[in-house]
């Protein structure tokens, strides 16, 4: 069965030091989605990618975060440097393009990110 | 905006007896989409169901049912005869028809025990 592939599962980094996520969508998934899950909360986007371009990252702190789907295919979300409050679990998700948004997205298992 | 509530935070309940989780939205779209998604301890959110807002009939799978009322904005999900596996955390989501990202709930956390 096909699946949305994270790596890492888990991370542990020091504050102020750079760390990044790699997501693999399910084939053919033209969108591609970044979400955040702070303990006890819904996930919530960061980004949102149609093929490689960017269709949404307004709640993407720029200043510290940034994704790229060079080929439109997988992705890698950057955080540098790290703070505190990015302890969080990072899910990617992906769905097919079409049927103006009414697929459901597809959510791989997360990296959970703890920075100390 | 969009916005969705579940209410309940946690529910514990004993394993065969049947549980509703609720769920209310709000939006401006007149085409939206609803789902429910089940997240267990491993972390992945699993997808359950997808409705689109012009579609109010109830739909049953398995021990799973949802009771979707345009009238009260409400999308609940019920659970017959839960059992342990069901222990997880649900979310309800909001996708409007213009918007292509999902809103999310806080979440209902389902403890079932024997």
């Amino acid at each position: 069965e096909a699946e949305v592939a994270q790596s890492p599962r888990y991370k542990i980094t020091e504050k102020s030091q750079a760390v990044a996520f790699w997501c693999d969508p399910i084939s053919g998934h033209a969108t591609l989605y970044w979400y955040r899950q702070i303990l006890g909360q819904g996930p919530e986007l960061l980004v949102q990618f149609q093929d490689e371009s960017v269709v949404d990252d307004s709640q993407l702190p720029k200043d510290r975060f940034s994704a790229e789907r060079l080929k439109g295919v997988d992705s890698t979300l950057k955080i540098q440097p790290a703070e505190l409050g990015d302890s969080a679990m990072y899910l990617c998700a992906s769905s097919p393009k079409g049927q103006g948004g009414a697929l459901e997205a597809f959510f791989g298992q997360g990296t959970r990110l703890t920075v100390v | 905006a969009q916005k969705v509530t579940q209410a309940q935070t946690e529910i514990s309940v004993v394993e065969k007896e049947d549980v509703t989780l609720d769920c209310v939205y709000e939006t401006r779209d007149t085409t939206y989409y609803l789902f429910w998604y089940k997240q267990p301890p491993s972390g992945e959110l699993v997808f359950l169901i997808r409705r689109n807002s012009f579609d109010e009939q109830n739909e049953i799978s398995g021990r799973y049912s949802w009771n979707f009322q345009k009238s009260t904005s409400s999308f609940n999900f019920t659970i017959t005869a839960s059992q342990v596996v069901d222990s997880a955390v649900y979310f309800c989501a909001l996708k409007g028809g213009t918007a292509s990202k999902l809103t999310f709930g806080t979440g209902t956390r389902l403890q079932v025990t024997l």
